[in-house]
């Protein structure tokens, strides 16, 4: 079974919309990382969130992990076609131990 | 530029031989990994190095094989005995206990 659940698994958006993607961990995570992947290519770090009820914004996307540390949100304003892509979260269970991954959300922005 | 080179982009073999891809880091970074991504199935770990001369098995090694004699180099085989070796293969690393991973462009293995 997946120690991380992804929702939703796809999203089509129209272009300037905001969107919410969520990341949830049955059991309390000691790190929670997102990615951004374009079809065929390798993962680009986006964001790092450690504390819990910790917010981070880079440009127009913000992430945010609940205070036990269970579950991330990534969310997207205005969102443009740049922003299309696969986002999958990453999660260490304590310090220093493996990340393991979600199965990502494929998110399709239509201009 | 500092990064992570995967090599080859595109690989095509035959069902029974065995194959190497190629990963390179001129990170500095101690820990390497090698992950495979399937359809629908996010990422899974097959190996993983913490330190030159020494790795892990992760959670799916059966069938596959690494070796790290060097910082810079995690080349990872697939043997025949994979038995479902068609997948999109990254390679990643990292510098520290919980700092992000930088990973690979990947390689797309085909095998028929």
């Amino acid at each position: 079974s997946q120690e991380l659940e992804q929702s939703p698994q796809s999203l089509i958006v129209q272009e300037g919309k905001n969107l919410t993607i969520n990341c949830t961990s049955s059991k309390t995570l000691y790190g929670l990382y997102w990615y951004k992947q374009k079809y065929g290519e390798g993962l680009i770090f986006l964001m790092m969130l450690q504390k819990g009820g910790e917010e981070k914004s880079h440009e127009k996307i913000t992430a945010k992990l609940d205070e036990k540390k269970q579950q991330s949100s990534l969310h997207i304003t205005a969102s443009q076609p740049s922003h299309a892509g696969i986002y999958l979260c990453g999660a260490a269970r304590t310090s220093g131990s493996r990340l393991t991954f979600g199965e990502g959300t494929q998110l399709t922005v239509n201009p | 530029d500092g990064g992570i080179t995967q090599s080859p982009k595109y690989l095509f073999r035959k069902e029974g031989q065995n194959v190497t891809l190629s990963c390179e880091q001129n990170l500095n970074h101690d820990a390497m990994y090698w992950y495979r991504q399937d359809p629908g199935q996010g990422l899974r770990l097959i190996y993983y190095s913490q330190i030159v001369n020494d790795f892990q098995k992760g959670d799916i090694a059966e069938g596959y094989s690494v070796s790290r004699e060097k910082k810079e180099s995690f080349p990872l085989t697939v043997t025949s005995a994979q038995k479902n070796p068609t997948a999109f293969y990254l390679c990643a690393s990292g510098d520290s206990y919980n700092s992000p991973l930088h990973f690979g462009n990947g390689t797309r293995l085909t095998v028929t």
